[in-house]
């Protein structure tokens, strides 16, 4: 069984700061990795993906992944309030993405 | 572009009954993708398919539960008879590419009582 996880928080950070975001997965054949993001209530979109070893950075948000640990992380600087959410990692399997449970979080202002 | 389109958005039932949830992918893409989610388990693959052929439903849970895609522009998620326990929100998701960059539809809310 593929099993991609993730922490379930919340993860509570004041507004300004980063907010640092976890994921590992089992498979150590996987080539592709996401990040969605899921308001409450609303369905999940993507805002990130990475393929290779190190880090891809677009706006506020970083995605780093390390294979040889099986771990890829989202990094999301200047947390504001509207960042208040579910992030859940995914990664593919053979054709399909697994999602982890996702992380809650909180950006208190 | 309309996104992926779901329907119902939310359905109520009565245990025993059928439902059939509705699903139209981004018009181009190739994959379609079915979840379901709820708190304890998350967001599971129930099926997916690949140029209207279904290539992994391993993740439908029981006899119960059948989809379909008769085209590349509409897919079903049907399931009878339904019992409260499959209670849950149900996403359709469509890709350019096989588990590559999904968008996903508003989800349908069901409600078995």
């Amino acid at each position: 069984q593929k099993e991609v996880e993730q922490n379930s928080g919340p993860l509570s950070v004041p507004e300004g700061a980063i907010a640092s975001l976890n994921c590992t997965y089992s498979d150590r054949g996987s080539q592709s990795f996401f990040w969605y993001r899921q308001y409450s209530g609303k369905s999940p979109e993507l805002i990130m993906f990475i393929y290779s070893n190190g880090d891809k950075e677009d706006g506020r948000f970083t995605a780093q992944l390390n294979k040889a640990s099986q771990y890829v992380s989202l990094l999301i600087r200047d947390s504001q309030p509207s960042d208040s959410a579910t992030y859940l990692c995914a990664v593919k399997y053979t054709g399909k993405l697994i999602f982890g449970q996702g992380t809650t979080l909180q950006v208190k202002p | 572009d309309a996104g992926v389109i779901q329907s119902p958005r939310h359905e109520v039932t009565e245990m025993g009954q059928e439902v059939t949830l509705r699903c139209k992918p981004i018009s181009g893409h190739n994959s379609l993708f079915w979840y379901r989610q709820t708190m304890m388990r998350g967001l599971e693959l129930l099926i997916y398919f690949n140029n209207n052929v279904p290539i992994d439903d391993s993740g439908m849970p029981e006899d119960r539960f059948s989809a379909k895609m008769p085209n590349a522009s509409f897919s079903t998620l049907k399931i009878q008879p339904s019992e409260p326990r499959d209670s849950a929100v149900y996403f359709c998701a469509s890709s350019l590419r096989d588990g590559e960059k999904l968008f996903f539809g508003s989800g349908t809310q069901l409600s078995v009582l």
